[in-house]
Order: C-alpha cells, then structure tokens, then sequence
C-alpha cells in the first residue's frame, strides 16, 4: 500500500536536546513538507522541498532544520534554539494532491 | 499575515441538519481551493477540492461554493452526521493545489445526534 508514514507517533525530549523526527513515502512524490499544528493555530509550514537535495524555508523554520537526501525521506531536526517545540507535527508529500502521515506529537519536558 | 481566514472557530449542529463552513482569502493568485477534515491526534484527509474556473463542486453529502469576486468559499455538508465531527481546515495554492498549500485555521464541526 502507498503512503506516508511518520514515526514515532509519540515524542518525548528533554529541553535543550535535539531530536529528529522521521518521514517516509513510497508514492513516488518529488514535493514533500513538514508542518506544525498548535491549538487555535492551524497548520503552519515549516520547510518544503519540492526535489532530492533542494528544500526552502516556510513560514515557521526558525529552530529547526530538514534533509532531502533521497526523494523518500525527509526527515525534521527540533533544535534546541526551538523556543516552542511542544507541538504535532505533520509531514506530507505531494504531486496532484497532498498525503499527509498520521503525526508525531512530540513533548518537550 | 494570514492569507487564508476561517474566522468561525467552531460550529454546532444538530444531526440531519446542514452544516455551512466559512473561509475567506486574500491572496487573488489563489486558483485552487481545498476541504481537509482532521481527526484529533491523526493526519489530515482530503475531502473536496474546486478549481478558480468553477463556482462549485459537489462529492455526496459535500458541496464547495467559491464566490471569486468576494473571495470566500464555503463547504456545505447535507445532511450532517456525527461522525462528520471532526477540525475542518481551508487551505488554498496558487499553482493549482500541486504546489505548497496555505491553510486557515481551521473550525471544529461538532455534529450532536
């Protein structure tokens, strides 16, 4: 079955350490993006990459930083100058139409 | 600046009834416009999409009206069902939705049995 899958479901860190949150697709999609949901918020773009080895910033890239070294994956880095990590983040691919994964909600404590 | 405005956080209505979700945008170069429903603690789901060429679009109990002139849209659900209950988010492209997607907010539809 194609789709998008996001691990872990469930993310916990301590403040001031780096964690990395996974991304993979087999749809064959060359676009892929990482957003962030927070109550009241919506869905905030975080970065974008629209092919292998090339990514852009969205809204919202201050603290965190992404890879795309293979057209499946694009992994999401929170770094530790992220001042509000506690959030869901959702990645999704795209061609025609978007994907999204189920989502990380990852916890700072 | 916010692009794209579900100004309404939530709605409530009784089952059977219909469901009107607003969402109003500012960029004109916007040319296609989609419905994503969003169960907590889950991805978003493509619901229905209309294109800046059509005024609306319909898919079963779903139906999209866009008013170019006033650039707003809105997604009508008749009849609602409970389990249509769910966060609603608008969202919006300017390269005919194949490219980054601007989304509202979003509003919480509570459908009551």
């Amino acid at each position: 079955d194609g789709g998008i899958t996001q691990s872990p479901k469930y993310l916990f860190r301590k403040e001031g350490q780096n964690v990395t949150l996974s991304c993979e697709q087999n749809l064959n999609h060359d676009a892929m993006y990482w957003y962030r949901q927070d109550p009241g918020q919506g869905l905030r773009l975080i970065y974008y990459s629209q092919i292998v080895n090339d990514f852009q910033k969205g809204d919202i890239a201050e603290g965190y930083s992404v890879s795309r070294e293979k057209k499946e994956s694009f992994p999401l880095t929170v770094t530790s100058a992220q001042k509000n990590p506690t959030a869901f983040y959702l990645c999704a691919s795209s061609s025609l139409g978007y994907t999204f994964g189920s989502g990380t909600r990852l916890t700072v404590v | 600046d916010q692009q794209v405005k579900q100004n309404s956080p939530s709605l409530s209505v009784q089952e059977g009834r219909i469901s009107i979700l607003n969402c109003d945008y500012t960029n004109s170069m916007f040319d296609y416009f989609l419905w994503y429903k969003k169960y907590p603690a889950e991805g978003p789901t493509f619901l229905i999409s209309i294109s800046s060429i059509k005024d609306k679009n319909e898919d079963g109990r779903f139906t999209v009206f866009l008013n170019k002139s006033a650039k707003h849209l809105s997604l009508h659900i008749v009849p609602s069902q409970p389990g249509d209950s769910a966060v609603y988010f608008c969202a919006a492209s300017d390269q005919g939705g194949s490219e980054k997607l601007v989304f509202g907010k979003g509003m919480k539809l509570t459908v009551n049995p």
